[in-house]
């Protein structure tokens, strides 16, 4: 089956800097490239993802990149606020049948 | 407007006792998941249905069990909880290559705890 590796477990930035997770993947035949996030307690929930046939992918704060070739895949979190304090998770999928996780990222934004 | 539904939330058994987690959707979802996730971890993929069909992952203990009686239900059964079967049970949908965004949706999950 695919392995997702996520670097790093742990990450603390002060509140206005910005933060960068990193996952690679094992499949080349995943297609699709979901984060999720987690806070305490609750569901994950989709924050952005990203398909096989685009490279970078915006929606305000947060971007998704994308390297094939490489087979990874990064989260970039800018001004960061406290509120983004949470676990995010990398995922990746084969045709949306099977999702993968990363071991996730505890981002701690100090204010 | 909970879309992906769990009950219980909050399971307390004894070691070796059967227990079923439930899980409804109102997506109409071809494909329902079940990942166990512990303490501080990543969610594990245990098996999931695509229609009907089931699919096993290879290092999921015998000890779990999951039926899909329709496309709205999807059951977790742990035959013979040890005490390493304690976590949190999250149930998903997706729409698999049927169509829409294939996100995957989370139920709030069930914590089973094993005394």
């Amino acid at each position: 089956g695919e392995n997702v590796e996520q670097h790093p477990s742990t990450l603390s930035v002060q509140e206005g800097d910005s933060a960068v997770i990193k996952c690679t993947y094992s499949d080349s035949a995943s297609n699709y490239f979901p984060w999720y996030k987690q806070e305490l307690g609750k569901r994950p929930q989709l924050i952005i993802d990203i398909r096989s046939n685009v490279g970078e992918k915006k929606d305000q704060r947060i971007a998704v990149t994308l390297n094939k070739t490489a087979k990874h895949f990064s989260l970039h979190i800018t001004e960061t606020q406290p509120e983004d304090s949470a676990v995010y998770f990398c995922a990746a999928s084969r045709a949306f049948n099977k999702f993968y996780f990363g071991s996730g990222t505890k981002l701690n934004v100090k204010p | 407007d909970a879309m992906v539904i769990q009950n219980p939330r909050y399971q307390v058994t004894q070691f070796g006792k059967p227990v079923t987690l439930s899980c409804s959707q109102t997506l109409n979802h071809n494909v329902m998941y079940w990942y166990q996730q512990k303490s501080s971890q990543a969610p594990k993929l245990l098996f999931h249905y695509y229609d009907k069909d089931f699919n096993n992952e290879a290092d999921t203990p015998d000890n779990f069990q999951s039926r899909r009686p329709n496309t709205s239900f999807c059951f977790l059964d742990i035959r013979s909880p040890g005490l390493g079967d304690a976590a949190m049970y999250l149930c998903a949908t997706s729409s698999g290559t049927g169509g829409g965004t294939g996100e995957l949706f989370f139920g709030e999950g069930s914590r089973l705890t094993v005394l």
